[in-house]
């Protein structure tokens, strides 16, 4: 089905541990985005990309990188867990061709608990 | 990035319509306004969007003020599966495409 797909959705991590979190979309879309939620509150924009090869930072991009190799794929790295990075994380991507005027698809979400 | 303000919370009995407001009095030009719903466990799913006029699809209704400065999304008959938080917001071609979520309007649908 086409649509966003996240890996792994639940994941449990050591502090000071390393990890990647996956996004990938067949939709062709040239926009993706990372957001993380946490409980009780609304989603905060952590990377986003343009376009394979070119990314930028949101609001809370501290702790993460990101790269766009291809239009596909768009992984999220923990470089070293904090509990303060305990959350949902959503990617989402969407197209670009009319600038604002597309809908955003969200995959389902990655549960990460930082212990 | 341009803000917007919506009601915290809102109620609603089953099979009415739902009528939620949102103000964006700093919109710009460019500026997409955007609803997004999220149920309870789940991501945010697209519900509809538009610019200047007013749109419709098979899930809600846009009415958007002629001065662009507010906007409604409405729900023609609420069911109990259209609970939960919906976002209002403003994507700016400007500013990168992003979506910069507030704190959104919860849903309640009694029965």
């Amino acid at each position: 089905n086409a649509g966003v797909t996240q890996t792994p959705k639940f994941q449990v991590l050591k502090t000071g541990q390393s990890m990647t979190l996956q996004c990938a979309q067949d939709m062709n879309h040239e926009y993706m985005s990372w957001y993380r939620q946490d409980p009780g509150m609304g989603l905060r924009l952590i990377h986003y990309s343009v376009g394979a090869g070119i990314t930028d930072q949101g609001e809370v991009p501290n702790g993460y990188n990101v790269s766009r190799s291809t239009t596909e794929d768009f992984p999220l790295r923990l470089l070293s867990a904090a509990p303060s990075q305990t959350s949902v994380y959503f990617c989402a991507s969407s197209y670009l061709g009319q600038g604002a005027g597309y809908g955003y698809t969200f995959g389902s979400g990655t549960r990460l608990t930082v212990v | 990035d341009a803000k917007t303000t919506q009601p915290n919370s809102m109620e609603s009995n089953e099979e009415e319509p739902v009528h939620l407001p949102c103000n964006h009095s700093t919109i710009s030009g460019t500026d997409y306004i955007h609803w997004y719903r999220q149920l309870p466990s789940q991501g945010p799913e697209y519900v509809i969007h538009g610019l200047t006029s007013n749109v419709n699809n098979r899930m809600a209704s846009l009415a958007i003020a002629e001065d662009r400065k507010s906007s409604t999304l409405i729900l023609h008959r609420a069911t109990l599966r259209d609970a939960a938080v919906y976002y209002c917001i403003l994507r700016d071609k400007a500013a990168g495409n992003k979506l910069t979520f507030g704190g959104g309007t919860r849903v309640l649908v009694k029965p």
